[in-house]
């Protein structure tokens, strides 16, 4: 499985916006882009998902290049809480990648 | 609750012995999903099944094995125990196979395992 590329770790401050990046180059032209995010030892926890176009919804917004070979997780308002573990992953593909952690300081 | 149940949460054994796990997915998922995390580490894929039969296989070992039964529940096997099998395992379900944009996975909350 071609495996997506993030950033190992993030910081952002609490309040602010986080944009979490990743590389999907090898992604199919049919294929999803999903997000996810572990909480410390708790299961992972579906984010968001999208195609082609932005989506949004009540946990975050995702951006999509044109060419799809990358897209962008954003958290509007961080808060401690959002502290995790974020991956995203190809559509159809079940490896996860290391993901990035994300820490939201206040 | 997600939805997905994971039986038991936590499992103490000693090294050589074989235990179950369960994982009975979302009401209306006919996919699960198994996946091992070492401590800090990242999630392994380890094995799929969709509507009882196996769909796809990942860095699943010899030692241990899984089924999806008519119910749709699942179990993983995982035998002759060894230290570095401690981890958590996670199972997952999904509606149709992942990937076809009808919304993600559904983890449970996992299932640890302490091997002594």
């Amino acid at each position: 499985d071609a495996k997506t590329t993030q950033p190992p770790s993030m910081d952002c401050a609490e309040g602010r916006a986080a944009n979490l990046p990743c590389n999907h180059s090898t992604i199919s032209g049919n294929e999803y882009v999903y997000w996810y995010r572990q909480i410390h030892s708790q299961g992972p926890q579906y984010i968001i998902h999208g195609l082609k176009n932005n989506e949004t919804n009540e946990m975050a917004s995702l951006i999509i290049t044109e060419d799809r070979k990358s897209s962008t997780l954003i958290l509007p308002h961080a808060t401690l809480r959002d502290t995790a573990v974020y991956y995203c992953i190809e559509g159809s593909k079940s490896t996860f990648g290391d993901g990035t952690t994300l820490t939201v300081k206040p | 609750d997600s939805g997905v149940t994971q039986t038991p949460k936590h499992l103490i054994t000693a090294t050589g012995q074989r235990v179950t796990l369960r994982c009975s997915p979302r009401s209306g998922d006919l996919s699960v999903y198994w996946y091992q995390q070492s401590l800090d580490q990242g999630l392994q894929f380890l094995i799929q099944y969709y509507n009882g039969e196996e769909r796809a296989k990942g860095n699943i070992l010899e030692r241990f094995s899984a089924q999806q039964f008519p119910d749709l529940h699942s179990e993983l096997n995982l035998s002759s125990l060894e230290l570095g099998d401690s981890a958590l395992y996670f199972c997952a379900s999904s509606v149709v196979p992942h990937g076809t944009g009808a919304g993600g996975y559904t983890f449970g909350s996992g299932t640890r395992l302490t091997v002594v």
